[in-house]
Order: structure tokens, then sequence, then C-alpha cells
């Protein structure tokens, strides 16, 4: 069964401290992996998608990390600010059908304090 | 920025009632879709449309229904509202680019059914 597993499942950090989510999934054939930054009662809005052959991809603070073999995927976030609170999301898609099915992680959600 | 918009943000309706979501989007994508996403949980594919008179069932099992007369209009309809169908739904969008098929969502519509 493909899925996406999401780690932790929350996080608290003080404002300016650097963070790592965590993404592992068993999609297969996989095509791409995408962060969302999803804030509360919001639409998702894409941070950085990535492919078999990235091994990385920043935006801004935001660092993506792709491991292929281990099928895992990091999302790190440098200086963190009060508006990076939100929901973290892992989006992984297959390339079994035209579709390009999407599966989704639960998401992190992340609080920066003060 | 993405420019796709959801009608109503928040709506409370009593059990039975019919309602209709709506969904517009001005990029000139052929595939859009909805999500449905309770709090704290993944979203979940509920329908979906490769095109104009093209619509097919997601993922998840849903009462709900959709049409695609337009290329960017892709409304969601509850013929009778239960409380079992209180939660947030997704709508998004897609075109082909560089890396795969990024999804662009609009900000949500929150449904509570009383």
């Amino acid at each position: 069964k493909n899925q996406v597993e999401q780690s932790p499942q929350s996080l608290i950090i003080l404002e300016g401290k650097n963070c790592t989510l965590q993404c592992n999934y068993t999609v297969s054939p996989f095509s791409n992996l995408r962060w969302y930054k999803q804030d509360t009662g919001r639409g998702p809005v894409s941070l950085t998608i990535m492919t078999f052959s990235e091994n990385t991809k920043s935006n801004g603070r935001y660092t993506a990390t792709l491991d292929a073999d281990t099928k895992q995927s990091s999302l790190h976030i440098t200086a963190s600010q009060l508006s990076d609170s939100a929901s973290y999301i892992c989006v992984v898609s297959d390339r079994g059908s035209t579709l390009g099915r999407l599966y989704f992680g639960r998401g992190t959600q992340l609080t920066v304090w003060p | 920025e993405a420019d796709i918009y959801q009608t109503p943000r928040y709506l409370v309706i009593g059990t039975g009632k019919k309602i209709t979501l709506e969904c517009s989007q001005t990029m000139g994508h052929d595939k859009m879709y909805w999500y449905q996403q309770d709090p704290g949980m993944e979203l979940h594919l509920i329908h979906y449309s490769y095109g104009v008179n093209s619509t097919e069932k997601g993922d998840l099992s849903s009462e709900s229904t959709v049409s695609r007369i337009r290329t960017e209009h892709f409304p969601l309809t509850l013929e009778s509202a239960r409380p079992s169908h209180t939660s947030q739904y997704l709508c998004a969008s897609s075109a082909p680019d560089g890396s795969g098929n990024t999804i662009y969502f609009g900000e949500g519509s929150w449904l509570t059914v009383v």
C-alpha cells in the first residue's frame, strides 16, 4: 500500500531556531515529492518540488532533501519566524497513471514561539 | 500566486439542505480536483476532472457530485447535506511544469452541517 508518513506529528520551537521535518514514503513508482505549507484555515501552498534525480532544493529559508534510495525526504527550516507556524505537508506523486496520483502525509504542525 | 478561488469560505447549513461549493481558476488548467480534509488529517481526493465534460470519482467515497461545463469552473454539489459532511473542502488545479504537475490549491470552503 502506498503511504506517506511524516514526523514529528507536531513541533514547537523558539523563534530564530532551526528545525527539520521528516517524510518517509513507500509510493512506487515514484515521480516527484512536494512539500506544502498550509496555514490554519487556508489552502496548501507549494514550497518545493523534487524529482528522482534531485537531492536538494532550496526556497529561501526552506531546504528540502530527497534520498530516493531510502525513500526519505526532509524539510529544513532555517532561522524560524513566527509566520512559519503552519502545517507542513509532504505529498508524493506516482507515475503509474496519467493523473499522477498524489499521496498526502498528515502533516507536521509547527508552532514557532517568540 | 495561484489564481484559484473558492466560495463560500465558510458555510453553516441545516441538515437536508442542498449546497453548491463554487471553484474557479483563471490559469486555463485542464485538470481540477476536489479534496476533503478533516482537521489534523490528510487530504483525500473525492473528485477530479481532466477537462470539460470529464469528471471522475476519487479515492474517498463521497455523496457529492461535480460538473465541468467550462474549463475554469468546477462546482461541487451536495443534494442533501448531513452532519457527516462537515469538513473542509479544497479545490485545486494543475498544469504540467518542468518537474511534473504542480497543484495549486484554493483557500478552502469550511462546511458545517447542523
